[in-house]
C-alpha cells in the first residue's frame, strides 16, 4: 500500500529535550516536505526537500532541522524544543511535478511542556 | 505571496442538506486547486483537484470549479452524510519561482453533520 509514514503519533516532552519526528514513505517519491497545522492558521510549510541531499526552507523553518540522506526518509529535528512547537505536526511527499498533488501521512501531535 | 481564504466554520448541517464551503486565492502564478478533507484523528487525503481555469473537480458527490474571473474554487455537494463530518482544506500550488510546488492552504473549515 503506497503510504506516508510518521512516528511517533503522539509524544509529550519538554523544554530543552532533543526529539526527531521520522517520516518515510514507500512511492518513490522525490520531493517531500513537512509542515505543521495550528488552529486558525491551516498547514504551513516547515522545510521542504527536491531530492536526496537537497533540502529548503519554508515558511516557518526557525527551531527546525531536516536531513535528506535516502530517497524515502526525511526526519524532522528538534534540537531544543520550545513550547511555541506544541503543535500537530504533517510530512507528505508527492512525485516530480510541481503541480502534483501531495500525499500525507497520518500526522504526529507534539507536547512541548 | 500565495494566500488562500476559506469561509470561516464550523458549518453544522442535517444530513441530506446541501453543502457549499467557499474558497477564494490569490496567486502571482497560474495555481493549481486542491481541497483536502481530514477526517478525525487522520492525515489529509486529497478530495479533487483543478489545473486550469473552468476545470471542475469531484470526488464522492463532492464538486468544485476552477473559476479564475472570481479567483474562487467553492466545495458543494447537494446531500451530506454523516460520515462527511471533518475538516476540509482549499489549497493551490503554483510552478516555477521559488515555491517549488509548495502547497499554500487554507485554514481550514470544521463540517459537523447531524443525523
Amino acid at each position: 500500500e503506497a503510504q506516508v509514514t510518521q512516528n511517533p503519533r503522539y509524544l509529550i516532552t519538554v523544554t530543552g529535550k532533543k526529539l526527531t519526528v521520522t517520516c518515510s514513505q514507500n512511492m518513490n517519491h522525490e520531493y517531500m516536505s513537512w509542515y505543521r497545522q495550528d488552529p486558525g492558521l491551516g498547514l504551513r510549510q516547515i522545510y521542504y526537500s527536491m531530492n536526496v541531499e537537497v533540502t529548503d526552507k519554508g515558511d516557518v523553518p526557525e527551531g527546525y532541522k531536516v536531513s535528506r540522506k535516502e530517497k524515502r526518509n526525511f526526519p524532522l529535528i528538534l534540537e531544543s524544543p520550545s513550547p511555541n512547537q506544541t503543535s500537530l505536526y504533517f510530512c507528505a511527499s508527492r512525485p516530480t511535478g510541481e503541480r502534483q498533488p501531495q500525499h500525507f501521512g497520518d500526522g504526529t501531535r507534539l507536547s512541548i511542556l | 505571496g500565495d494566500s488562500v481564504t476559506q469561509m470561516e466554520g464550523p458549518v453544522t448541517l442535517s444530513e441530506e442538506a446541501f453543502l457549499t464551503i467557499n474558497c477564494t486565492y490569490t496567486a502571482t502564478g497560474y495555481p493549481s486547486l486542491f481541497w483536502y478533507v481530514q477526517y478525525p484523528g487522520e492525515g489529509l487525503q486529497l478530495l479533487l483537484k483543478a489545473t486550469k481555469a473552468d476545470d471542475k473537480g469531484s470526488n464522492k458527490g463532492f464538486e468544485a470549479t476552477y473559476r479564475k474571473e472570481t479567483t474562487s474554487f467553492h466545495l458543494e455537494k447537494g446531500s451530506v452524510q454523516v460520515s462527511d463530518s471533518a475538516v476540509y482544506f482549499c489549497a493551490l500550488t503554483t510552478a516555477g519561482g521559488t515555491s517549488y510546488g509548495k502547497l499554500t492552504f487554507g485554514q481550514g473549515t470544521i463540517l459537523t453533520v447531524h443525523p
